[in-house]
């Protein structure tokens, strides 16, 4: 399977946990972008990373949330101390130059 | 700022009917790409077809067709001979031709085919 993976794809955790999400895109996409989805709504753009280089942050992104995307590979988004809005569905993209995106299933995450 | 307004939050059509979702944007870029994206139940979401501003022509793929208006800021999705596997949640998205390329998207439309 060639397409962009994601890990794990359901987290249900605690109010004050840290959560760590992992996205894999393709591997010759250079752009890697990640958005949250809550339920009834369309994706919203949280942050965009040109090979490792993380060059765009939404102001969604509270200093709660940190995203890395070592060596321009593989990425990860940490949410620490969760609260319940933070309950939503992560979604990971990838993609070549200014061509479409190409999503991952997403992590969906739960905050009790 | 760009906005994408979906304003059909639930539409449904006879299986091997034909179904249009609308979609409007707000933008003062001149150069942009316009996407829908399938979402279906619990799977990820897939790109049905896009369309490149500055292209006249509409874009088609298979049974999936736009109505591309630049002037009317408006970009209607045409899904001719609907199947079952239609069913799902679809997605108007907009993508600035510079910079990061993020995507905005409008808030879907849930599409149930009925057989």
């Amino acid at each position: 399977d060639t397409g962009v993976s994601q890990d794990p794809r359901h987290k249900i955790t605690k109010r004050g946990q840290n959560v760590t999400f992992r996205c894999d895109p393709i591997s010759e996409h250079n752009r890697l972008y990640w958005y949250r989805q809550t339920l009834g709504q369309g994706p919203e753009f949280l942050t965009y990373f040109q090979n490792e280089a993380q060059l765009e942050k939404s102001r969604l992104l509270s200093d709660r949330f940190s995203a890395e995307r070592p060596k321009g590979s593989f990425s990860t988004l940490e949410i620490q101390r969760t609260e319940q809005g933070d309950s939503a569905m992560y979604l990971c993209a990838s993609s070549e130059s200014n061509s479409e995106q190409y999503f991952g299933p997403g992590t969906r995450l739960t905050v009790t | 700022a760009q906005t994408v307004t979906q304003s059909q939050p639930e539409m449904s059509v006879q299986e091997a009917e034909t179904v249009t979702l609308s979609c409007t944007y707000d933008t003062s870029e001149s150069n942009y790409y316009l996407f829908w994206y399938k979402q279906p139940p619990s799977r990820q979401m897939i790109l049905v077809i896009r369309q490149e501003a500055y292209k006249q022509q509409n874009a088609t793929e298979n049974r999936f067709s736009v109505n591309f208006q630049k002037a009317a800021k408006s970009f209607s999705l045409k899904i001719s001979d609907s199947q079952l596997g239609d069913t799902a949640m679809y997605f108007c998205a907009f993508m600035k031709q510079s910079g990061t390329y993020k995507y905005i998207f409008g808030t879907g439309t849930r599409l149930k085919v009925l057989a």
